[in-house]
């Protein structure tokens, strides 16, 4: 099994509705992200969390939320998804600050139509 | 703000040697990485620097200057399998959070 898992793999939604990314790690490590990839753009942070009570806003973190249900969950929702939050989402994890940096997930690709 | 600029696509050829720029500007250095992406997977950890200097990992070596805010990946024996974007990221303050570079997409030719 995969470290940090992501699902769904592949998702296509309609404008408006909402949705939800999971990931989950068996890493055992305290820190999650998640970060969307556009082409040219890059990786941009959303959120991140330390540990289950520590949630912090990324660069761009308007139009998503997350919650961290336990240690080894952190989830991404759209409350009302836009075709501009069509992306490639990661969700990352590490511990402290290792020399390794992240463990990332597979990854999600949403289209938002 | 942080600012991170590598150059958008490179091409060289399979067996020769290969160097990726990175300049950053950023507050709080804490360490830079470089990590390797194939399109539509997860980016990968290739090296990491935190002190000037050279860091040799096999076929990828990474450089650092901190004065000058600049690092480069070394990729020598260039093979086809190569061919992926690269990452440049920079870790600041106390935590582990990265700022990411745009990547620089490497096209190995025969």
């Amino acid at each position: 099994d995969a470290d940090v898992t992501q699902t769904p793999r592949n998702r296509i939604t309609k404008t408006g509705k909402r949705i939800m990314l999971e990931c989950s790690q068996t890493k055992g490590h305290d820190r999650m992200y998640w970060y969307r990839q556009d082409p040219g753009l890059g990786l941009r942070l959303i959120y991140y969390s330390f540990d289950v009570k520590d949630i912090n806003k990324g660069e761009i973190s308007d139009g998503y939320s997350v919650s961290r249900q336990a240690q080894a969950k952190f989830s991404l929702s759209l409350e009302s998804a836009i075709p501009n939050q069509t992306a490639l989402y990661f969700c990352a994890t590490s511990e402290s600050a290792r020399v390794d940096g992240y463990t990332f997930g597979s990854g999600t690709r949403l289209t938002v139509v | 703000g942080q600012n991170i600029d590598q150059p958008t696509e490179m091409t060289a050829t399979e067996g020769a040697i290969v160097q990726i720029n990175c300049t950053y500007q950023t507050s709080g250095f804490n360490g830079l990485f470089w990590y390797q992406q194939h399109a539509g997977e997860a980016p990968t950890f290739l090296s990491y620097n935190v002190l000037d200097g050279l860091e040799e990992k096999g076929r990828f070596s990474s450089f650092l200057s901190r004065s000058k805010g600049y690092s480069y990946l070394l990729l020598k024996e260039l093979q086809m399998k190569d061919s992926a974007s690269y990452l440049c990221a920079v870790r600041t303050g106390g935590g582990n959070k990265l700022t990411f570079g745009t990547g620089t997409q490497l096209k190995v030719e025969l």
